[in-house]
C-alpha cells in the first residue's frame, strides 16, 4: 500500500525559506521509473507542479519557479525534501506530494498517489 | 509550457443527467510514435487531493466507476459523467503529461 505524508510548518514569514518533507511508504525510489513530486494548490485555485525527483536522482522544476526550488532525497530513504526561498503571501497553498510510477521510467508522467497536503500559509 | 484551458469553469446537473467536461490544450499532446494522448482527468472532493480517475485521455482507473468516460486527441479532451450521482459533486482537474506537467483551471460539478 502506497502512502505519502507532508510535513512542515504551517505559517512561514515573508522572505523566509520553507522546508517540506514528504515521508512514504509503499515503494522505493531507487526503483526504475519511480518518482516523487510536489504540486501546491492555493486556496480556491487549480493545482501547480512544482518539483520532481526520479529514481535516478535526476530532478526536474517548474521553469516559473526553477531558481527558488531544490528538490532532495531525505536522510532516510522514504523521505523527499522540497525547499523553496524567497517566500511570499502568494506562495500561500496546500502543498502536495504525489508518486508516479511507469514501466517505461518516463520522466513526465501522471501522478497516482497523493498525499493529503499541508497548508503553508505565508505572513508576517 | 502548454496551457490546458478547461470549460465551463462550472455546471449545475442534475442527478441521472449526463455531465460534460472540456479540456483544451495550447498545443497537441498526442505522441505519434506510441499512439497516445498524454492527458489525465483527476476528481477533487474538499479538503481531499486530487484523485486520479483517467489517464492517456481514456483509460479508467482501477475502481472509477464506468459512468466516468475520457475521449478526444491532439487538442481536444473531454471528460463525461454519464448519469451524475451525489458523490460525483467535486472539482475535475485535467493534466497533460507530455511536457513538464500543467493543469487546466478545474470545473465545479454541482447537483442541478
Amino acid at each position: 500500500q502506497i502512502t505519502l505524508k507532508e510535513s512542515g510548518p504551517t505559517l512561514v514569514r515573508p522572505t523566509q525559506t520553507l522546508t517540506l518533507t514528504c515521508t512514504f511508504s509503499g515503494f522505493s525510489l531507487s526503483t526504475s521509473g519511480v518518482g516523487v513530486g510536489w504540486v501546491r494548490q492555493p486556496p480556491g485555485e487549480a493545482p501547480e507542479w512544482l518539483a520532481l525527483i526520479y529514481w535516478n536522482d535526476d530532478k526536474r522544476y517548474s521553469p516559473f519557479l526553477k531558481s527558488r526550488l531544490t528538490i532532495a532525497m531525505g536522510t532516510s530513504k522514504n523521505q523527499v525534501v522540497l525547499t523553496m526561498t524567497n517566500m511570499d503571501p502568494v506562495d500561500t497553498a496546500t502543498y502536495y506530494c504525489a508518486h508516479k510510477y511507469d514501466i517505461w521510467s518516463s520522466y513526465w508522467y501522471y501522478f497516482d498517489y497523493w498525499g493529503q497536503g499541508t497548508l503553508v500559509t505565508v505572513s508576517s | 509550457d502548454i496551457v490546458m484551458t478547461q470549460s465551463p469553469d462550472s455546471l449545475a446537473v442534475s442527478l441521472g443527467e449526463r455531465a460534460t467536461i472540456n479540456c483544451k490544450s495550447s498545443q497537441t499532446v498526442f505522441y505519434s510514435s506510441n499512439n497516445r494522448n498524454y492527458l489525465a482527468w483527476y476528481q477533487q472532493k474538499p479538503g481531499q487531493p486530487p484523485k486520479l480517475l483517467i489517464s492517456w485521455a481514456s483509460t479508467r482507473e482501477s475502481g472509477v466507476p464506468d459512468r466516468f468516460s475520457g475521449s478526444g486527441s491532439g487538442t481536444e479532451f473531454t471528460l463525461t459523467i454519464s448519469s451524475l450521482q451525489a458523490e460525483d459533486v467535486a472539482v475535475y482537474y485535467c493534466q497533460q503529461y507530455y511536457t513538464t506537467l500543467t493543469f487546466g483551471g478545474g470545473t465545479k460539478v454541482e447537483i442541478k
